[in-house]
């Protein structure tokens, strides 16, 4: 079981472009989940996906969107990148409460 | 809105001895709590969990304490280890909604 895998693992952006993270669940996991974690900051909840539909949402703007595919699989998106959006993303993966968490994505906007 | 808050950025602590990583919330709808191990260039990685149901919750050398009336709960490492050296967050969930804290960065030296 590879457990929670995302690509790409860096990325460098320069602002106003548009980027797209990808994210596999754990095998057998439904449910995925997308954190922004700052530097020196604990993640930040982003939106949670199940069943190919976004189930809960937290304090984002609507440039950063998301999608689910019917074997699980997700995608973020984020458009028109501020320098702020430099951040590790993390993607988890659950059944329950417990999440599983890949390595992330570390996001870096010029 | 910080409503899991870890007040100690970091904490060093000798081999063999304990470490006490604490953490509050405001949110009294969390029913679930959860601590998460983070090394570098790794994803955060489930440790231990507590239900609201209950106040101590016990695995080997890592027992997490819940408070509830206090809104306070803390994690216990007996021995520390150097391999324990990691950033420790403290989470709580209600249904889907899950926070975490910013994080305490645990040294243990030999």
């Amino acid at each position: 079981d590879a457990g929670v895998t995302q690509s790409p693992t860096h990325l460098i952006k320069t602002r106003g472009q548009q980027v797209t993270l990808r994210c596999s669940p754990k095998s057998g996991h439904d449910t995925v989940s997308w954190y922004q974690q700052a530097l020196g900051q604990g993640p930040q909840f982003i939106f949670q996906y199940y069943e190919e539909e976004e189930r809960q949402r937290g304090n984002f703007p609507d440039r950063f969107s998301g999608h689910q595919f019917p074997n699980y699989s997700s995608e973020l998106n984020v458009n028109a990148l501020l320098l702020g959006d430099s951040a590790l993303y993390l993607c988890a993966s659950s059944l329950a409460y417990e999440q599983f968490f890949g390595p992330g994505t570390r996001l870096t906007v010029l | 809105d910080q409503q899991v808050k870890q007040n100690s950025p970091s904490l060093s602590v000798q081999e063999g001895r304990i470490s006490i990583l604490n953490c509050d919330y405001t949110n009294s709808m969390f029913d679930y709590f959860l601590w998460y191990k983070k090394y570098p260039a790794e994803g955060p990685t489930f440790l231990i969990s507590i239900s609201s149901i209950k106040d101590k919750n016990e695995d080997g050398r890592f027992t997490v304490f819940l408070n509830k009336s206090a809104k306070h709960l803390s994690l216990h490492i007996v021995p520390s280890q150097p391999g324990d050296s990691a950033v420790y967050f403290c989470a709580a969930s209600f249904r889907d909604d899950m926070r975490f804290g910013a994080g305490t960065r645990l040294t243990v030296k030999p």
